[in-house]
């Protein structure tokens, strides 16, 4: 079957660096997403990653790793409007998105 | 402000009602999306439409029933709910369907099934 994990809530302190993990299992594969949801509001697009590596997107990194069916999100310089969930998907190959549970990710003074 | 607009934002409704989500996007998209979204859970696909035409529907009762009049607009009609639909239900859209296109997310409709 398909399917998606990460942790379901981390803490983190204000000025930190947090890492959120995320590993799937899908039919074929066509990129991971990674959306930012706070509270009450819609999903909003972080990034996309299909090809191995870091993307870098200011304070925010995406890193991709095919062989291993992982990826993770890199937020640097914690600040507290980072507190939200954030959702990892996966894309199988009839480019359909597999999402996990979201992760909500607790910021800390 | 993501370029997608709900109504209602928040609907409570018997078991026994009738009601309508309407969805709009302003983006020029061809592929529109209605997803539920409960607590804690993975986001669920319910509807994916194409140039207006239903592509997906997984599984889905059919006390829940779509429509997509043009490429602007989406409604999901309610029609005797069940507590358990109770959740949040998203719209979004994308350029195109069948393929590697970031999806735009509306703000939802927080429903309740009393």
């Amino acid at each position: 079957g398909q399917n998606i994990d990460q942790p379901t809530e981390m803490t983190a302190t204000e000025g930190a660096i947090v890492q959120i993990n995320c590993t799937y299992q899908t039919s074929g594969f066509n990129g991971l997403f990674w959306y930012q949801q706070h509270a009450g509001e819609a999903p909003t697009f972080l990034s996309y990653n299909v090809l191995d590596g870091l993307e870098e997107k200011g304070r925010f990194s995406s890193f991709l790793s095919r062989s291993k069916g992982y990826s993770y999100l890199l937020l640097k310089e914690l600040q507290m409007k980072d507190s939200a969930s954030y959702l990892c998907a996966a894309m199988d190959s009839n480019y359909q998105l597999i999402w996990g549970a979201g992760t909500k990710l607790i910021i800390k003074p | 402000e993501t370029g997608v607009t709900q109504t209602p934002r928040h609907l409570v409704m018997g078991m026994t009602n009738k009601k309508s989500l309407k969805c709009e996007q302003h983006l020029g998209h061809n592929a529109m999306y209605w997803y539920k979204q409960s607590a804690k859970k993975p986001l669920e696909l319910m509807f994916v439409y194409s140039l207006e035409e239903r592509v997906e529907n997984n599984s889905v009762p059919s006390r829940f029933s779509p429509e997509c009049p043009n490429s602007s607009h989406l409604f999901l009609h309610l029609h005797t709910l069940q507590p358990e639909d109770s959740a949040l239900y998203l719209c979004a859209s994308s350029q195109d369907q069948g393929g590697p296109y970031e999806q735009y997310f509306g703000p939802g409709t927080r429903l309740t099934v009393t």
